[in-house]
């Protein structure tokens, strides 16, 4: 089955700088990549998606890119806030099953 | 407002007891889920359900039991706890051909 991998598991930045998260996935036929936004004590919140004919796609300081010969795909966040502190999931889908990552814990430093 | 709503939010169980988590939705969406989140495990799926009769199994099935009983209701049971179950259980609901996935607030076991 599909298996994805994200890394890395914690990362610190200075506000204002940008933060990059990495997934790679398993299974070739899958063909939609969303990024999930978790706060501390909340439910997970869709914040960005792409399928699997867009290699690249933005909003606003959030962007995502996919290789998929590669089997990658990246978060990144430019102009980091402080609001950007939370934990960011990955996740790789084929026919609504959706598999996620294990989560990257973001800080941003003041 | 349309929403995903678990119960309950919090549990507190023994080891060998059977518990039940439910589910419900009234955003209309024809897929509900089960994940499992673990600290640094992520969301793991557990079982996921197209319609009330197209239940398949995620990635961590064994121990656990689903439900769907009604369009909108999808339950979650753990036929006999253990400690390795104490988790926060999350539901998910999602709409054929979107694949957003729009969740619960979450709910709490710990099984003693």
């Amino acid at each position: 089955g599909e298996n994805v991998e994200q890394h890395p598991s914690t990362l610190s930045v200075q506000e204002g700088d940008s933060a990059v998260i990495k997934c790679t996935y398993s299974d070739s036929a899958s063909n939609y990549f969303p990024w999930y936004k978790q706060e501390l004590g909340k439910r997970p919140q869709l914040i960005i998606d792409i399928r699997s004919n867009v290699g690249e796609k933005k909003d606003q300081r959030i962007a995502v890119t996919l290789n998929k010969t590669a089997k990658h795909f990246s978060l990144h966040i430019t102009e980091t806030q402080p609001e950007d502190s939370a934990v960011y999931f990955c996740a790789a889908s084929k026919a609504s099953k959706i598999i996620f990552g294990s989560g990257t814990r973001l800080s941003i430093r003041p | 407002d349309a929403d995903v709503t678990q119960t309950p939010r919090n549990r507190i169980t023994k080891t060998g007891k059977r518990i039940m988590l439910e589910c419900s939705q009234t955003k209309g969406h024809d897929r509900m889920y089960w994940y499992r989140q673990d600290p640094g495990l992520g969301l793991q799926l557990i079982y996921y359900s197209f319609d009330v009769k197209d239940i398949n199994k995620g990635e961590i099935s064994d121990g656990y039991s689903v439900s769907r009983q009604a369009q909108a209701k999808f339950s979650l049971s753990l036929e006999s706890a253990i400690p390795n179950q104490t988790a926060l259980y999350f539901c998910a609901t999602g709409l054929a051909g979107t694949g957003e996935l729009f969740f619960g607030e979450g709910s709490r076991l710990t099984v003693l």
